[in-house]
């Protein structure tokens, strides 16, 4: 069946680097996400991949996918207090529908 | 980019009423709608997949008596918890795709917090 896991908790300094690691097991998934949450808020996409991709570069953000071993992380380069959410990788299934992992909770120390 | 409003954004009820929310989709056709719900510390699991004009297909385990979705319009997608109980509280999203929108992106809305008292 469908499943996707991350690592549940990250803490970093003001200013490091943040990476973030997430497993997905359906190898027919086309697309790849990185969604954040804030506190009581709903997702805010902040990027995605396409599955024949390896890396994708968006600002302050890259990800990199490794299709054979299905796994997929986001790097947040200079992180700031305000990076500080929930992070969750989610795989596209059929009809659009997305299989969440469990987030990952970033805390960013100033 | 594209908007979805969802409301209310939270509502406490009290246990045996139905709670209605709301999912619109602002600035594109929404085609497709699906409702998420959050447990505390938890991923979104799906609850049900909506296509405009049709009846909703739930996934496994989500009792569809329980949690009507509507999705009569393109850009209005209700989600009601019938018979509210404790164990219902949680944290309710709704996501949409469709025309105007990039196919790659499900634009969610901010979430609704219910609490059953």
């Amino acid at each position: 069946g469908e499943d996707v896991e991350q690592s549940l908790f990250l803490s970093v300094r003001e200013g490091d680097s943040s990476v973030i690691n997430c497993t997905y097991t359906d190898s027919s998934s086309t697309y790849l996400y990185w969604y954040k949450q804030e506190p009581g808020a709903g997702l805010q996409l902040l990027t995605y991949i396409f599955s024949n991709m390896d890396m994708k570069q968006d600002q302050r953000l890259t990800v990199l996918l490794n299709k054979k071993d299905k796994h997929l992380s986001l790097r947040i380069a200079d992180t700031q207090t305000g990076d500080s959410a929930i992070y969750f990788c989610a795989e596209s299934m059929s009809g659009n529908k997305l299989v969440f992992g469990a987030g990952t909770i970033l805390r960013v120390k100033s | 980019g594209a908007v979805v409003s969802q409301h209310p954004s939270w509502v406490i009820c009290k246990s045996g009423t139905s709670v209605k929310i709301e999912c619109r989709s602002l600035d594109f056709q929404a085609t497709t709608m699906f409702w998420y719900r959050q447990f505390p510390k938890q991923s979104l699991m799906l609850m049900a997949t909506s296509n405009e004009g049709s009846k909703a297909t739930y996934e496994q385990g989500v009792e569809k008596d329980k949690f009507l979705i509507n999705h009569a319009s393109l850009t209005l997608s209700t989600l009601t918890v019938t018979s509210a109980h404790p164990e219902d509280s949680s944290f309710y999203i709704c996501s949409a795709t469709g025309r105007g929108a990039r196919d790659t992106e499900a634009f969610f809305g901010q979430g609704t917090r219910l609490t059953v008292v």
